[in-house]
């Protein structure tokens, strides 16, 4: 099946404790998006990667850190910086052509302790 | 830069009712717009989009939204909801190029027998 994964689904950690998560997708897509999701905030932006080996911050990158050293593979790094991190996280992938649609995993719910 | 409306936090309707789900958006130029559904846990499932052309999209589930650019709007309608319509509704617009994309603090709708 083509589609996008994210894991674990949960993750607890620590307050001050890094944590990766994991997104990966088969869909042969060119671009990868992270986005934060908080009760009645919608999605913000955190990251995005448009090719392999180049990202650009989003609207609220400050505290997070990726890497796009695969295609099919954009890890996001909550770091001991981002002073809010409980949150939901959602990546996404998208083909890259400009009416492309933008398609998404299924989340990671990160509560920091 | 681009923003997006969605004036109802919460919506109540009974099976078999007509639904509408109100959507602004604010963008200079022709946007690309965007519906998406979540359930709860969930990640996003994009039920239709709008780039150009026919200004009344079909999507899948049986909803449709019509553009309206002289209100800057793109509500999504329904002609009869089902218990399984409940979840929450995002609206977003997009610019194209990386296609930033922006989301609305989506609306939950709630389905009552």
């Amino acid at each position: 099946d083509g589609g996008i994964t994210q894991s674990p689904k949960y993750l607890f950690r620590k307050e001050g404790q890094n944590v990766t998560l994991s997104c990966e997708q088969n869909l042969n897509h060119d671009a990868m998006y992270w986005y934060r999701q908080d009760p009645g905030q919608g999605l913000r932006l955190i990251y995005y990667s448009q090719i392999v080996n180049d990202f650009q911050k989003g609207d609220i990158a400050e505290g997070y850190s990726v890497s796009r050293e695969k295609k099919e593979s954009f890890p996001l790094t909550v770091t001991s910086a981002q002073k809010n991190p409980t949150a939901f996280y959602l990546c996404a992938s998208r083909q890259g052509g400009r009416t492309d649609t933008q398609y998404f995993g299924p989340g990671t719910r990160l509560t920091v302790l | 830069a681009q923003s997006v409306t969605q004036p109802d936090i919460h919506i109540t309707v009974s099976e078999g009712a007509s639904l509408e789900l109100r959507c602004n958006y604010s963008y200079g130029a022709t946007p690309y717009l965007f519906w998406y559904v979540q359930s709860p846990g969930q990640g996003l499932q994009l039920l239709l989009k709008y780039f150009s052309g026919d200004t009344l999209v079909q999507g899948i589930k049986g909803f449709e939204a019509e553009f309206k650019r002289s209100q800057s709007s793109f509500n999504l309608r329904k002609p009869s909801v089902h218990w399984s319509d409940a979840a929450e509704y995002f609206c977003a617009v997009g610019t194209g190029g990386y296609q930033k994309v922006t989301f609305g603090t989506g609306t939950k709708l709630q389905v009552i027998p």
